[in-house]
């Protein structure tokens, strides 16, 4: 079965960290780009971060720069996200996404809970 | 940055109605449109890409029109399952950015 699930949520207080990761399976992970959308309780979509099928091209909404890190293990098929110096802004649903039958990210993983809070 | 004003914010609509839920992009994105639906407590599920080309598996009443900067997803024929949340994605340039989401109720 071709499926994304994410893994690695969780609660952690201001300013702290997590390591959020994305298990693929079904398809063949190192040809597709990856991407990390989020959504806050009760809000709209938002882009995060994109990394290239080689990783070799990385790109960050201005709202993650300096603070978010996506790498991915091709020979794991896997993708990851290091959040840093997290704030209440962070707290969201993390989803992974990925365009492979179409140029859209027609393929979602079930997301998982971050919430940040003392 | 590309931003994407989506209307209505919300609907109300019965079943068997049409409806139109439209995107504007703040500058022209071609026909890097997408649309996707969410139901409560699922991911997102894509519909529709490039503006009008409906996806694999996706009902035909589902459909999606525009280029440049004016967009429009069309409903035709609710179903009691297309109650749920749309928002259309722009994918021309990155940051990616999405609609702030239209949700559909039954009227």
């Amino acid at each position: 079965e071709v499926q994304l699930v994410e893994s690695g949520g969780g609660l952690v207080q201001p300013g702290g960290s997590l390591r959020l990761s994305c298990a693929a399976s079904g398809f063949m992970f190192s040809s597709y780009e990856m991407n990390w959308v989020r959504q806050a309780p009760g809000k709209g979509l938002e882009w995060v971060s994109y990394i290239s099928s080689s990783g070799s091209v990385i790109i960050y909404a201005d709202s993650v720069k300096g603070r978010f890190t996506v790498s991915r293990d091709n020979a794991k098929n896997s993708l990851y996200l290091q959040m840093n110096s997290l704030g209440a802004e962070d707290t969201a649903i993390y989803y992974c996404a990925s365009p492979t039958m179409s140029d859209v990210f027609d393929l979602w993983g079930q997301g998982t809970m971050v919430t940040v809070s003392s | 940055d590309i931003q994407m004003t989506q209307s209505p914010s919300s609907l109300s609509a019965s079943v068997g109605d049409r409806v139109n839920i439209t995107c504007r992009a703040s500058q022209g994105i071609f026909h890097y449109v997408a649309w996707f639906q969410q139901e409560p407590g699922k991911a997102p599920k894509s519909l529709i890409s490039a503006a009008s080309t409906l996806l694999s598996g996706v009902p035909s009443r589902f459909s999606g029109s525009g280029s440049g900067t004016d967009f429009t997803l069309t409903i035709s024929g609710l179903q009691p399952e297309d109650f749920a949340t749309y928002y259309c994605q722009q994918y021309n340039t990155y940051p990616i950015s999405f609609g702030q989401g239209t949700r559909l109720e039954i009227k």
